[in-house]
């Protein structure tokens, strides 16, 4: 069963507007909850991570995502898109079951008009 | 401090070859894993280790071997190629803690033919 979901295949936004991105996890615990990017022939980089405590995290390059228990998502934000934030977007989880195995979600692919 | 290298950035394979990929970090990270992404399904885990000697499958291990004799080396070996097993493939180490970061390596590109 999908652990991860991300309803988004592809947004386009421009540069200067804000963005979200979705995700919904299917878990009954709460697991550790993750946003990587990746760049065109890049690998991963890790935006956030939220474990425990306050419910907004906040990461690198300006992305911050709010972690909604009632709601089983944890949605990706930032308030003013650049063009450098073209690029794929993944959120995963760790169920804490097993050391480091992380769920991913199919990513979300962002694109941005100057 | 290079982090986390893979060997080759690219490779192609006829079906029935063989292959390893390879996978060296100098974080001292206790963790090792692979991943392959494929177009529209994020990335699943084929395999890892929770430190030299010792390695478990993931979501997808059919057809993939893997061994840990050393703490900075994880190789992965294709013993027969599919072409299903074209795909992106990735490694990544963590030190120990599942609150730790995960870091990737760049990837390695892989045709079957």
């Amino acid at each position: 069963a999908q652990s991860v979901t991300q309803p988004d295949i592809h947004i386009t936004v421009s540069e200067g507007a804000s963005l979200e991105l979705r995700c919904n996890y299917s878990y009954g615990a709460t697991p550790y909850l993750f946003w990587y990017v990746q760049s065109p022939g890049q690998g991963l980089q890790l935006l956030l991570k939220y474990f425990s405590g306050d419910t907004l995290v906040q990461g690198i390059k300006g992305f911050e995502a709010e972690f909604k228990r009632s709601q089983s998502s944890f949605n990706l934000r930032k308030p003013s898109v650049h063009w450098s934030d073209a690029a794929e977007y993944f959120c995963a989880v760790d169920r804490g079951s097993t050391l480091g195995r992380l769920y991913f979600g199919r990513g979300t692919q962002l694109t941005v008009w100057p | 401090n290079a982090g986390v290298t893979q060997t080759p950035k690219f490779q192609v394979l006829k079906t029935g070859q063989s292959m390893t990929l390879q996978c060296a970090q100098d974080m001292n990270h206790e963790y090792m894993s692979w991943y392959r992404q494929d177009p529209g399904m994020g990335l699943r885990l084929i395999h890892y280790s929770v430190g030299a000697g010792i390695t478990d499958q993931g979501e997808v291990p059919n057809g993939y071997n893997v061994s840990r004799s050393t703490t900075e080396d994880f190789p992965l070996r294709l013993l027969s190629a599919a072409p299903s097993q074209t795909s992106v493939y990735f490694c990544a180490t963590q030190r120990g803690l599942s609150t730790d970061t995960q870091y990737f390596g760049p990837g390695t590109r892989l045709t079957v033919l």
